[in-house]
Formats: structure tokens, sequence, C-alpha cells
């Protein structure tokens, strides 16, 4: 399917275990990002790709891992997972320039991974 | 910290109504976006509005810049109860094409 998704849609894990959320996207974006959304905070940032094996920091880094081997993959893993990181992740993409046009920012979000860590 | 700042936090409002939505940052920025999220799903951009801009439409919507206040609105003209939705404004700068989103307002449209 065309588009952005993200693997799974609902996780339960426990504290201190591993847990990587995926992400696919179709359209070949050059910027990738990983979001976390929780109530009273909206969402932020917490790593950002700007193409392959190109990955920056955002807001809320800390307890995260990426990696960007191929443009159409961003997974985030929680390396040991602790009960702050539940939340709902969001994955987007955005393209940098349109051909022939002008610079782009609109972001493609996925449909979310609701993680839950007991 | 969020850059953007939604107001109001909740809106309801009767169908065929519109509804205004405000948003306002701290620094300067290169564009400033309108995204919508139902419940339980991903956000959707909505429009877009570059800092050279000062006004905006896209079918039902028209969108507000004034860089001098840091401020932005949202105006959805004859709503429906399909626009009940999350409303989030995200402001961008610089070439990371980073964008950091305010809390939302949660708009309810009434039948």
């Amino acid at each position: 399917d065309a588009g952005i998704t993200q693997s799974p849609r609902y996780k339960i894990t426990e504290t201190g275990r591993q847990v990587t959320l995926m992400c696919h996207q179709t359209w070949s974006h050059s910027y990738m990002f990983w979001y976390r959304q929780d109530l009273g905070h909206g969402l932020r940032l917490i790593y950002y790709s700007a193409a392959a094996d190109i990955t920056d920091k955002g807001e809320v880094p800390d307890g995260y891992v990426v990696s960007r081997s191929k443009t159409e993959n961003f997974p985030l893993t929680l390396e040991s997972a602790t009960r702050s990181q539940t939340s709902v992740y969001f994955c987007a993409s955005s393209e940098s320039i349109l051909a022939g046009g002008p610079a782009t920012y609109e972001q493609y979000f996925g449909p979310g991974t609701r993680l839950t860590v007991t | 910290s969020q850059q953007g700042e939604e107001d109001p936090q909740a809106l309801s409002i009767q169908e065929g109504e519109n509804a205004t939505m405000n948003c306002s940052y701290k620094t300067s920025i290169n564009n400033l976006q309108w995204y919508r999220q139902n419940s339980g799903r991903g956000l959707v951009h909505l429009i877009l509005i570059r800092s050279n801009e000062r006004e905006k439409h896209s079918g039902r919507l028209r969108v507000t810049l004034d860089t001098s206040k840091k401020s932005s609105s949202l105006l959805i003209t004859a709503s429906r109860a399909a626009d009940t939705a999350s409303y989030f404004c995200a402001t961008g700068g610089g070439s990371a094409r980073q964008l950091t989103f305010g809390s939302g307002t949660q708009l309810t449209v009434l039948p």
C-alpha cells in the first residue's frame, strides 16, 4: 500500500524490555520524523532524519535510539522501556523539494502506535 | 516546550457556525502549518502559510498570520459535524524541517 505505515499499532511491554517501533513510507521522502503524543503536551519531536544514515535528536531523545539504513524505513527503539514512555508514537515523512517547484514543508503522518509500558 | 500555543483549548459550536482557533508562537518562523487529528488517527495537513504571507484560503479554511504579533488564526466557515477533531498549529524554521507543535484545540461541532 502507498503511504506511510507503522507497526505494531498497539503494543504492551514490561519495564526494562527493549521494543522497536517500525515506520515505512513508500514515497521516497527524504525526511522522516518520530513524535510522541501525550495528553497536555501535544506532539514532541523525538528524532528526525534528513536522509539515509543521517539522524539527529529532537526535543525528547533520551531513552530512544533510531537508525535509517534505507530511505523508506525509520525504526525507533526503546532500549529499556520505562513507564514514562507510555505514549502514542507517530512517524511522519516530508519531501524536501518538489521537482521543478518550491521547497515543501508539509509532513505526512502515519496512523500511530499506542505503546503501554507496565 | 511548545513553540505554539492554541487558544481556546476546547471549542463547541453548532453545525453551520464558524469556528476560529488561534495560535501564538515565540520565535521567528519560516512557515506555520495547521493540522487536524481525528480521534485515534494520525495528523492530516490542512494548510501552510509562509512567513511572508498574511492570509491564505483553502476551501472553507482561512488562515491568517501576523508575524509582528507572532500569532495565527484558523477560521473554518460553515462548520460540519465531520469537522469535529483536534486542530494543531505547527511552526517551522530553518533547513531541518523540524516542526514544533502546539497542544491543540479540540473542536466539537454539534449537529
